[in-house]
């Protein structure tokens, strides 16, 4: 059974500041997602990783996947209060090519 | 109207009533999904059609049924719930390979499920 680990669940962090977000997962993959979540709003598609090595990166956030290290960061840059959010990773079994296994979740606070 | 739409946003149900959740993608796509979102827990996958065959019962009671009439629609029918079943439903869609590989997910607003 795959499991997804987010960590840290829970940051808050200062306007201006980097920090990494950490996905792993635990069997083989050949694609990750990251997506946003707004408080009572639905969740929206960041990026989209399907090979080792892939970086992709949209203003402050930068997403990465290292598929032997059953692992995928979510930089972020400067932060901004606009990001504040819950972000998910999901992450798609090689074996079981319907489904997506999400991560618990890193809510984000950024605060002046 | 473009991407996918749920109704309704929110329902409050007693544990004795049937009531359906409706989900409509405009995106073409050809798979469609139920997900659970409850607080403090991963989103759990519970239902996945894949051109209008259901592939994925992810040991769903059944007193949740999904039913999938075409590529564009997804409903969840709902009868005698828990208040634990109490939460915020998703539907998503995307474009499946031929061999089912679920592509990048679109999700709808949700539909906020209060089970009293």
């Amino acid at each position: 059974e795959l499991k997804v680990e987010q960590n840290p669940l829970f940051l808050s962090m200062q306007e201006g500041k980097n920090y990494t977000i950490y996905c792993n997962y635990s069997t083989t993959s050949d694609r990750l997602y990251w997506y946003r979540q707004d408080p009572g709003k639905s969740l929206e598609s960041l990026f989209v990783l399907l090979s080792n090595g892939a970086v992709k990166q949209e203003g402050r956030l930068m997403a990465s996947l290292d598929t032997k290290a059953r692992l995928s960061t979510l930089h972020i840059t400067a932060a901004v209060h606009d990001l504040s959010a819950t972000y998910f990773c999901a992450v798609g079994p090689v074996y079981n090519t319907d489904k997506l296994i999400f991560g618990t979740g890193t809510r984000l606070q950024v605060f002046p | 109207e473009t991407g996918v739409t749920q109704t309704p946003r929110h329902l409050v149900m007693g544990m004795t009533n049937k009531k359906s959740l409706k989900c409509e993608q405009h995106l073409g796509h050809n798979a469609m999904y139920w997900y659970k979102q409850s607080a403090k827990k991963p989103l759990e996958l519970m239902f996945v059609y894949n051109f209008k065959e259901q592939t994925e019962n992810n040991s769903v009671p059944s007193r949740f049924s999904p039913e999938c009439p075409n590529s564009s629609h997804l409903f969840l029918h709902l009868h005698t719930l828990q208040p634990e079943d109490s939460a915020l439903y998703l539907c998503a869609s995307s474009q499946a390979s031929r061999q089912g590989r679920a592509g990048e997910l679109f999700f709808g607003e949700g539909s906020r499920l209060t089970v009293l």
